[in-house]
């Protein structure tokens, strides 16, 4: 069975300074991977995904993540946060057992201060 | 491109009555997903419809709730009688693949139960 497993349920940077979101998965199978963001009152919206492809993945809004097999981790990072960052952000796993299903993180809730 | 639409956005109802809530996805996407989001936690799939068939609802409580997918496009989900702890921010989503593709979500239709 998938899991997704998002270290630390809050984490505060200042303005400017490098925000690192870590995810960490489980999977029997290669899996896809995905950075979701939830502004408040919001739905999720995409950041970025991996789908196999290069391991360095960039997304929206200046993020990117690695996808580390080795270490089973998919951390998200930014390298200058911006206070329009502040919002809650989750890793899915995606896996083809029989049909695709996905499991979403806990969550990290990002603070900036200025 | 109309994103997802979900009504209504807020509810309020007292235990033991019941409530429904409505989605349309966006047009031609042929996966479509519900999920339960409690206060502090991610996403938790509760059904999965690919067109108008039911691709997975192992975490649907089913003597409670129910959905539907009639002809393929928009979707209800009902929950008849409503306990307390089913105060949550209920989210839609569709894809137009399942797994790989992104999956796109609504604003979230939020149930606070008395």
């Amino acid at each position: 069975a998938q899991s997704v497993t998002q270290l630390g349920s809050h984490v505060s940077v200042s303005e400017g300074a490098l925000v690192l979101l870590r995810c960490n998965y489980s999977s029997s199978v290669p899996p896809y991977l995905f950075w979701y963001v939830q502004y408040p009152n919001q739905g999720l919206q995409l950041l970025l995904k991996y789908t196999s492809a290069a391991t360095l993945v960039k997304g929206i809004n200046g993020f990117e993540a690695e996808f580390k097999k080795s270490e089973t981790s998919f951390h998200l990072t930014k390298p200058s946060a911006h206070m329009s960052d502040a919002a809650e952000y989750f890793c899915a796993v995606s896996t083809n057992t029989g049909g695709f299903k996905t499991i979403f993180g806990a969550g990290t809730r990002l603070f900036v201060k200025a | 491109e109309a994103g997802v639409a979900q009504s209504p956005r807020y509810k309020i109802i007292e235990k033991r009555q019941s409530v429904a809530f409505w989605c349309n996805p966006i047009s031609g996407h042929a996966t479509l997903y519900w999920y339960q989001q409690i206060l502090g936690q991610g996403p938790k799939l509760l059904i999965q419809f690919q067109n108008n068939g039911v691709v997975d609802d192992s975490q649907l409580p089913k003597d409670r709730f129910s959905a539907e997918r009639l002809k393929g496009v928009d979707s209800t989900l009902k929950i008849q009688p409503a306990k307390l702890e089913d105060s949550a921010v209920y989210l839609c989503a569709s894809s137009s693949t399942d797994g790989e593709e992104t999956q796109y979500f609504g604003p979230g239709t939020r149930l606070l139960v008395l």
